[in-house]
């Protein structure tokens, strides 16, 4: 199963487009991305998943090019409570228990 | 919908002492839900994948006799963390799948419990 990269940590400003990208180099065929958000002493919360080209929901988009070596996680006009960690997940949809949890990027996001 | 509940949300308790974690799926059944361990500024670790009706799935390294879990129902995990100790002292994270539904569901996780060994 592809291991994913993640940026340690990212700042942003309240109103700014956040682009958060994690790498899958070795991603298989039958795997697909999910991210999560979470907040300190919480457990993580879906974001939005998905297999190819891009996908939109009513909080964030995800793009992922045709080579799907990567995604990106694009949350529009953060504010302060979207301070959090974010994870990217590549998982085996074929075999759910298959699944790797990428290391999080700290969004920092200041006034 | 889609939401995992998880109890207690934080355990102190003396060493020796066995401490259950309930996790719960309510608006969905679940056949297959997952434990973590998260340190502090780390990434979830996942310790075992409990199955419905079966024996979990350990993780390489993780004492099955340490946690023991039970999945005895299509909506409750438990985890047991037996004679714990300091060292056990952690957030310990479940997650659930709709595993019934015909599209790819993804893990819809509990609050997490944080558990402190004196």
């Amino acid at each position: 199963l592809a291991k994913t990269t993640q940026p340690i940590s990212m700042d942003s400003y309240e109103g700014q487009e956040v682009n958060i990208t994690c790498s899958h180099n070795n991603i298989a065929t039958n795997d697909y991305i999910t991210w999560y958000q979470q907040f300190p002493s919480q457990g993580p919360r879906f974001i939005i998943q998905g297999y190819k080209t891009k996908v939109t929901n009513e909080v964030a988009s995800l793009f992922i090019p045709a080579d799907r070596k990567s995604s990106t996680l694009s949350l529009p006009r953060v504010s302060l409570s979207d301070t959090a960690v974010y994870y990217c997940l590549v998982g085996d949809r074929y075999n759910f228990n298959k699944f790797y949890f990428g290391s999080g990027t700290k969004l920092n996001v200041k006034p | 919908g889609a939401v995992v509940s998880q109890h207690p949300s934080r355990v102190i308790c003396k060493s020796g002492t066995s401490v259950k974690i309930e996790c719960r799926s309510l608006d969905f059944q679940a056949t297959t839900m997952f434990w973590y361990r998260q340190f502090p500024k780390k990434s979830l670790m996942l310790m075992a994948t409990s199955n419905e009706g079966s024996k979990a799935t350990y993780e390489q390294g993780v004492e099955k006799d340490k946690f023991l879990i039970n999945h005895a129902s299509l909506t409750l995990s438990t985890l047991t963390v037996t004679s714990a100790h300091p060292e056990d002292s952690s957030f310990y994270i479940c997650s659930a799948r709709d595993t019934r539904r015909a599209s790819l569901q993804p893990q819809h996780f509990g609050d997490g419990t944080r558990l402190s060994i004196l």
